[in-house]
């Protein structure tokens, strides 16, 4: 069964501090993995997507990693700011005419 | 405008009431999808339409229907709504190949 598990399930920090989410997937095939943020009460947007073949992409604070062999991706949030509190869904997708698999998302809040 | 419009917004109803979600989008995408997000759940697809004579039922569509009416449109019903499906409902449309959700602002659906 494909599955995406996403750690930890909620974190507080202090504006202007890092921090990494990490996705954990035993989607098969692979196409794509995709993280979105979620604000409060909004839809989802995606912010990066990683390919089979890409280790690393940035989105100005935000950077994506991905290593295909252990199945893992992070990402990254660095010099974090008050609107970077929601909630970062990783979604991987197997391509083609099959759908993709949601991980339960992390909840960030960032304190002043 | 947003590209993809769900309506209403917010609902509240009574056990027993059917209920009818809609949403259209702008933004010329064959697949469409709708999703219920609760809280520590993240999101569960409900049905999914890749083109207007396509329906598929997702992980939890007992209680619930769907009608592709365009490409551009995609309608949820809840015949008979009862109190375990209040949620908040996301629909979302995509394009074959690169797999990235475009959602809508949601609609907060509340069944007493």
């Amino acid at each position: 069964k494909n599955q995406v598990e996403q750690s930890p399930q909620s974190l507080i920090i202090l504006e202007g501090k890092n921090c990494t989410l990490q996705c954990n997937y035993t989607v098969s095939p692979f196409s794509n993995l995709r993280w979105y943020k979620q604000d409060t009460g909004r839809g989802p947007v995606s912010l990066t997507i990683m390919t089979f073949s890409e280790n690393t992409k940035s989105n100005g604070r935000y950077t994506a990693t991905l290593d295909a062999d252990t199945k893992q991706s992070s990402l990254h949030i660095t010099a974090s700011q008050l609107s970077d509190s929601a909630s970062y869904i990783c979604v991987v997708s197997p391509g083609g005419s099959y759908i993709p698999t949601f991980g339960r998302g992390t909840s960030l809040i960032v304190h002043p | 405008d947003a590209d993809v419009t769900q309506t209403p917004r917010n609902r509240i109803t009574k056990t027993g009431k059917r209920i009818m979600l809609e949403c259209s989008q702008t933004k010329g995408h064959d697949r469409m999808y709708w999703y219920r997000q609760d809280p520590g759940l993240g999101l569960r697809l409900i049905y999914y339409s890749f083109d207007v004579k396509d329906i598929n039922k997702g992980e939890i569509s007992d209680g619930y229907s769907v009608s592709r009416q365009a490409q551009a449109k995609f309608s949820l019903s809840l015949e008979s709504a009862i109190p375990n499906q209040t949620a908040l409902y996301f629909c979302a449309t995509s394009v074959a190949g690169t797999g990235e959700l475009f959602f809508g602002e949601g609609s907060r659906l509340t069944v007493l």
